[in-house]
């Protein structure tokens, strides 16, 4: 069975610093490009950063360029999100999910962590 | 703003069909870049409903169907039950942004 298990996910003051993991199993990682995608309360969903299965490629939103990196250790079947300069606009439950691939129309996002909190807030 | 525009809501009595719209452009959908839709239950993480404009994946009822022309594309769902009401998302690739988009979300409610 395919499952992603997210964690990482807590209170920080703004301008802080925080990673979240997502864990991988059932299928093989390195095939998959894999992505974070966030829900801040109330709100949609909103993509937030995607990574090739090779590792190679990575592309965010505008909304975190520059201050998120994500990366990922196909030795270990890990998705990671670096998040530095943290504001209380990135509060929000942090989905970590995979897909076939990101840039083709083949990205379709299946099947999805049961997400990780993360809270901005001094 | 999001990219992609759907409406934020849609009704329909059980038993009834309803459909929910997504507006692209000429740098996602219209440049012909497939549509997937997902289904959010209250509390709990989304769900795959439709991939490739078209397709279901193993599980879901043929009640749900998906289509694609020009810029935009429609999630219909037929035999409306209880158990639909849920947030819908469509998302697609953008081009010009290097981006996966979605659109803002639609709440179905069964009247």
């Amino acid at each position: 069975e395919v499952q992603l298990l997210d964690s990482g996910g807590d209170l920080v003051q703004p301008g802080g610093s925080l990673r979240l993991s997502c864990a991988a199993s059932g299928f093989t990682f390195s095939n998959y490009a894999m992505s974070w995608v966030r829900q801040a309360p109330g709100k949609g969903l909103e993509w937030v950063s995607g990574i090739s299965g090779s590792g190679t490629s990575a592309f965010y939103a505008d909304s975190v360029k520059g201050r998120f990196t994500i990366s990922r250790d196909n030795s270990k079947d890990m998705l990671y999100l670096q998040m530095n300069s943290l504001t209380a606009e990135d509060t929000a439950l942090y989905y970590c999910t995979t897909a076939p691939t990101l840039t083709t129309s083949r990205n379709w996002l299946d099947p999805w962590g049961q997400g990780t909190l993360v809270t901005v807030s001094s | 703003q999001s990219v992609l525009t759907q409406p934020p809501s849609v009704s329909g009595a059980p038993g009834q069909r309803v459909t929910i719209s997504c507006t692209g452009s000429s740098s996602n959908i219209g440049a012909g870049y497939d549509v997937h839709w997902y289904q959010q239950l209250p509390g709990i993480a989304p769900k795959l409903l439709i991939y490739g404009n078209d397709n279901r994946p193993s599980g879901v009822p043929e009640r749900f169907s998906g289509s694609k022309s020009g810029t935009s594309a429609s999630l219909a769902i037929t035999g409306l039950q209880a158990e639909d009401e849920a947030d819908y998302y469509c998302q697609s690739y953008d081009s010009s942004l290097r981006a996966v988009v979605f659109g803002g979300g639609t709440k179905l409610t069964v009247l």
